[in-house]
């Protein structure tokens, strides 16, 4: 069965206290890994897309990197404006399906 | 511009009642669909349709309905035949590998 884990459930950092976010999947043929972060009360806004190990994509503070079992959300020097839910999400071989994970809830405390 | 629009935004409904969530997309996507998230859990696809005239069930399809009748509508009907609707109710359309979603509606039943 199709899986996708995230960890920690919550993380607490400092602004600036650099960390990672974690996301282990199972899936019948990976096509495509995903991450959102959504704000509360919000829809997920997209931030990556991941296709195969070894790719790494980078948007201001966020790094994403994916391996053939997880893929990592690094934070550099996180503000306070980085708080929100993080989302991962794996697509499969099944067509037009994203499974998702339960979230990391980040707090940037200033 | 461009986007997903639902309404209504809260929704508040007494048990026994059929509601209608709205969603409309002017993205010119084929493909819709409808996810619950709860508390602490990830989101949970209900319905998802790929093109005018057909969907399909996603995990969660009991006692909720759909129809699609035009490519920009995809609405959703909570039927009394949920037992559990009270719920963040998010609308996601589908191009490229990539969703984009709509603000979401939250439904509480009273």
């Amino acid at each position: 069965e199709d899986q996708v884990t995230q960890s920690p459930e919550a993380l607490r950092l400092q602004e600036g206290e650099s960390s990672s976010l974690n996301c282990s999947y199972t899936v019948s043929g990976l096509r495509g890994l995903f991450w959102y972060r959504q704000d509360p009360g919000k829809g997920p806004e997209f931030l990556f897309t991941l296709y195969s190990a070894g790719e790494e994509k980078e948007k201001e503070r966020l790094k994403a990197t994916l391996t053939k079992k997880e893929s990592f959300l690094h934070i550099t020097a996180p503000k306070p404006e980085d708080s929100a839910t993080y989302l991962c999400a794996v697509g499969n071989n099944q067509g037009g399906k994203l499974i998702f994970g339960q979230g990391t809830e980040l707090s940037v405390k200033p | 511009d461009g986007g997903i629009t639902q309404s209504p935004k809260y929704l508040f409904r007494k048990e026994g009642q059929n509601v209608t969530l709205s969603c409309e997309q002017n993205l010119n996507h084929d493909a819709m669909y409808w996810y619950r998230q709860d508390p602490g859990q990830g989101l949970r696809l209900i319905y998802y349709s790929q093109i005018v005239n057909d969907f399909q069930k996603g995990d969660i399809a009991e006692g909720y309905s759909v129809s699609r009748e035009k490519k920009e509508s995809f609405p959703l009907t909570v039927t009394s035949a949920q037992k559990n609707p009270t719920a963040f109710y998010l609308c996601a359309s589908l191009m490229l590998g990539e969703l984009f979603f709509g603000e979401g509606s939250r439904l509480t039943v009273l």
